[in-house]
């Protein structure tokens, strides 16, 4: 069965540097998101990307955060200065439709841990 | 402002032992209402969307159904390996969809 696959599983960072989690969707899909759950509370929305570029993105997602798809499968979450509060697991995902349209998949995340 | 409600926060039921797990939603212009399952560490693994008030879902031992304000996942005679965090989701007119903070099922053999 397809799946959306993620790296690296686990990332320690020293706070301020730069941190790139990659991610390869499912090959047919079109929507790609990332979301985080920091420990113990709810997952988070942080942006969607469709046509090669953001189609929405969320209060969390300010300067700091980038997204890119440098070639025709792989989607990039990149950190350009960790925080503390950065640590959290990031989770991948994509979809056929714009999200509430259909299904969609999440990979098994990137647990991200900023010193 | 859209928002997601899960109850109860835990659960413990014994094997066999069927219950519920309520979402509560409210969001403006429901498009689809998500079931989740999630195990300590891992992703959330899609198990449902609903669309419309009246709509259920079925897969193995648990049924999904809707409401204009809530949904329900059935458990029907739970086994051990039922137990994770159930996950409900709500997608309203944005790209995002809103979580709930989930219910931790535990199913004692």
């Amino acid at each position: 069965e397809p799946e959306v696959t993620q790296t690296p599983s686990h990332q320690v960072t020293q706070m301020g540097q730069e941190v790139i989690l990659r991610c390869v969707p499912i090959s047919n899909h079109l929507y790609f998101y990332w979301y985080r759950q920091i420990l113990g509370q709810k997952v988070e929305f942080l942006v969607s990307f469709y046509n090669n570029e953001i189609s929405e993105k969320s209060e969390i997602f300010d300067d700091q955060f980038s997204v890119e798809r440098p070639d025709g499968s792989n989607f990039t979450l990149k950190i350009r200065s960790t925080k503390l509060e950065d640590s959290a697991m990031y989770f991948c995902a994509s979809s056929v439709w714009l999200a509430g349209v259909g299904e969609l998949f999440f990979g098994e995340g990137s647990r991200l841990t900023v010193l | 402002e859209d928002q997601v409600t899960q109850s109860p926060e835990a659960l413990r039921l014994q094997e066999g032992e069927s219950s519920s797990l309520n979402c509560s939603y409210t969001v403006s212009g429901l498009r689809g209402l998500f079931w989740y399952r999630q195990d300590p560490g891992k992703g959330p693994e899609f198990l449902f969307t609903l669309y419309s008030a009246g709509e259920e879902k079925e897969k193995e031992r648990l049924k999904a159904t809707l409401t204009k304000k809530e949904s329900f996942l059935h458990i029907t005679a739970p086994k051990p390996e039922d137990s994770a965090t159930y996950l409900c989701a709500v997608h309203g007119g944005t790209d995002k969809l809103i979580f709930g903070t989930g219910t931790r099922l535990q199913v004692f053999p």
